[in-house]
């Protein structure tokens, strides 16, 4: 089975862009979640989507947004971008229960200059 | 509220060696716990995970970890440690909502 792709891999943008992030997650799961990692706050959670439908939302501004398509894939939208925003974003996908694990992408390294 | 606590940031230990990584949960109910590894430029991979029956679960790699709910830790180990160990590694709960929770990881430095 393939795994988790993340698409682009590197992306650089400046202030005030947005960008748009794609996750195909492994055949069969309908789950996608969404983390930022960054060396000062680490792994934070940003949203879950399970069926096309928001599940679970993390802390973080209405600048994050997400959709999933009815094929399980994923995209992340940041709009109006800051420095701060400079971060790895990784997406996992898993089946539909809590004690199912989340495979994770590579990931998308964002740089906001 | 649920949390995840790693208190080592780094560690370094020699090639053969044997490794303990701490993970500490704080969760009301049974906790789903994970263990991830991340090498540099890398998403995570999953090493092992726990939600019922035996407390010392076995993982990929060589690794292990065993569930002590009177501790709330959820301990990483492998008896020895090679090169290629060398990464980040974080603990991680879910709660009910289907919410991940991370700690804040701990990188492993191996040496020869």
């Amino acid at each position: 089975k393939a795994g988790v792709t993340q698409t682009p891999r590197y992306l650089i943008k400046t202030r005030g862009q947005q960008v748009t992030l794609s996750c195909s997650p492994i055949s069969g799961h309908r789950s996608v979640s969404w983390y930022q990692q960054t060396p000062g706050q680490g792994l934070q959670f940003l949203f879950e989507y399970f069926s096309e439908t928001q599940r679970n939302k993390g802390n973080f501004p209405g600048r994050f947004s997400g959709r999933q398509f009815s094929n399980s894939r994923s995209e992340m939208n940041v709009s109006t971008l800051e420095l701060g925003d400079s971060a790895l974003y990784l997406c996992a996908s898993s089946l539909e229960d809590r004690e199912d694990p989340r495979f994770f992408g590579p990931g998308t390294r964002l740089t906001v200059l | 509220a649920q949390s995840v606590t790693q208190p080592d940031i780094h560690i370094t230990v020699s090639e053969g060696a044997s490794l303990e990584l701490r993970c500490n949960y704080s969760y009301g109910a049974t906790p789903y716990l994970f263990w991830y590894v991340q090498s540099p430029g890398q998403g995570l991979q999953l090493l092992l995970k726990y939600f019922s029956g035996d407390t010392l679960v076995q993982g990929i790699k060589g690794f292990e970890a065993e569930f002590k709910r009177s501790q709330s830790s959820f301990n990483l180990r492998k008896p020895s440690v090679h090169w290629s160990d060398a990464a980040e590694y974080f603990c991680a709960v879910v709660n009910t909502g289907n919410q991940f929770y991370f700690g804040t990881g701990t990188s492993l430095t191996v040496i020869p």
